[in-house]
């Protein structure tokens, strides 16, 4: 079966700091990788999506960055946090085929707080 | 133009009773996915049900049902016999096949479920 991990949890960061969150897939392979982010009450926003390795989508731009060294792996960067980078990060999974309309798996989520 | 509109933003319902939560959505991609997606305290998303925009007949997991009226463009989760681990906030989704893998969501409708 297809698990999704992310680490860390919690995470209390500075202003101006960097940020390197993690999330890896276990059990499928070529998944599409997506990174979200949500704000207290709110609904989710995507951030970034992957079709495959090195291939990354940014739907809003930021000071965040994505990148997917290998397959299975998909890691979430900012070289210097902001307060308004503070929010719940989800990473999902989905199938990798164009066709069709796969759901989407989340992993437990990082909740990142700038002070 | 927002594309996923949840206008319930709190609901109670008494246990085992049903409760409906409403969604609406908005797409000219006569291809197009709805989901609904369950997030208990803990942060994590739980996928519930899918309906694709070519089923005939409305979607059925468990004791989660959904109403897809298609010409009203509305996809309603219904949650019959109500139980207390089902308040959490629920959010509708929707992906559009021509925008890839991408999910867009709603708001959310926060449930409480009274004993």
């Amino acid at each position: 079966s297809q698990t999704i991990h992310q680490w860390p949890a919690t995470l209390v960061q500075p202003v101006g700091s960097p940020l390197s969150l993690e999330c890896t897939v276990e059990g499928t392979s070529n998944p599409n990788l997506y990174w979200y982010r949500q704000a207290a009450g709110r609904g989710l926003q995507l951030l970034f999506y992957s079709v495959g390795i090195g291939q990354i989508s940014s739907e809003v731009p930021q000071n965040l960055s994505a990148s997917r060294p290998q397959d299975r792996q998909f890691i979430l960067s900012s070289k210097k946090l902001l307060l308004s980078d503070s929010g719940f990060y989800l990473c999902a999974w989905s199938g990798g085929s164009a066709q069709g309309v796969a759901e989407q798996y989340f992993g437990p989520g990082t909740r990142l707080t700038v002070t | 133009a927002q594309k996923i509109t949840q206008t319930q933003p709190g609901m109670f319902v008494q246990e085992k009773e049903a409760v409906t939560l409403d969604c609406t959505y908005d797409t000219s991609d006569p291809s197009y996915g709805l989901f609904w997606y369950k997030q208990p305290s803990s942060g994590e998303m739980i996928f519930l049900i899918y309906q694709g925009s070519y089923d005939q007949q409305n979607a059925t997991e468990g004791r989660y049902s959904l109403n897809f009226q298609k010409a009203r463009k509305s996809a309603n989760l219904v949650i019959s016999a109500s139980q207390l681990g089902d308040s959490a906030m629920y959010f509708c989704a929707m992906r559009e096949l021509n925008q890839g893998g991408k999910l867009i969501f709603g708001q959310g409708t926060e449930l409480s479920v009274k004993p």
